[in-house]
């Protein structure tokens, strides 16, 4: 079985904060994800990372950057934590053959106060 | 473009009814399609996926879907739904050459006793 693990699955921060959101798959996946979720705007694409040391931004990137040293883990890091950053927070890999289905983590929930 | 559209933001069955939860895509090429579920504070968990391999395709907890490109359709149904199957459901969509996938906005499913 594919597991995706997350740091924390609930973090409260305050603004201005630096914070580290941690993903670790365990199934040597190429390509690994972060999306944020927010209710009625659906699943959003912040980075995706198809190899060590290489990311893309996806569809909301600002205010977010990534890090991926080792191909297990990829980082994802809000360097001055505001209000409207609150959001559950989900990692996500997947191959590079075959279908790239994804494979989900349990998600953090980030609160910024 | 690629899009995926789910009819019906809720859907409310009794249980041990017919579970029928509907996704539309749009693509100029033969995607790859997926059925996700999520439960509430988790991350998403793969039902299955469409490879081109079969049209109906069998996926975890007695879900399968039926690929149908005329109708550019690939609607998930169950025949027997249980309280545990109450969630949300993502249909999603990635097509060749593509890291990433294209999700719709979701079907809550209601499981009245």
């Amino acid at each position: 079985d594919v597991k995706v693990t997350q740091s924390s699955r609930y973090l409260v921060k305050r603004t201005g904060e630096k914070v580290f959101l941690e993903c670790v798959q365990d199934m040597d996946h190429e390509n690994m994800f972060w999306y944020r979720q927010d209710p009625g705007l659906g699943l959003r694409l912040i980075y995706f990372s198809y190899d060590v040391k290489m990311k893309e931004k996806g569809d909301i990137p600002e205010g977010y950057s990534v890090s991926r040293e080792k191909k297990e883990r990829f980082s994802l890091i809000l360097e001055s934590a505001s209000t409207n950053q609150t959001s559950m927070y989900l990692c996500a890999s997947s191959r590079t053959q075959g279908a790239r289905e994804q494979y989900f983590g349990p998600g953090t929930r980030l609160t910024v106060t | 473009a690629q899009s995926v559209t789910q009819l019906g933001s809720h859907v409310s069955v009794s249980e041990g009814a017919l579970v029928l939860l509907r996704c539309n895509y749009s693509s100029s090429v033969p995607p790859y399609l997926f059925w996700y579920v999520q439960y509430p504070n988790q991350g998403l968990q793969l039902l299955l996926k469409y490879t081109s391999a079969a049209t109906l395709v069998k996926g975890i907890n007695g879900f399968e879907a039926e690929f149908k490109k005329s109708e550019t359709s690939f609607h998930l149904t169950k025949p027997s739904a249980h309280m545990s199957d109450a969630a949300e459901y993502f249909c999603a969509l990635r097509v060749d050459s593509s890291y990433k996938l294209i999700f719709g906005s979701g079907t809550r499913l209601l499981v009245r006793p």
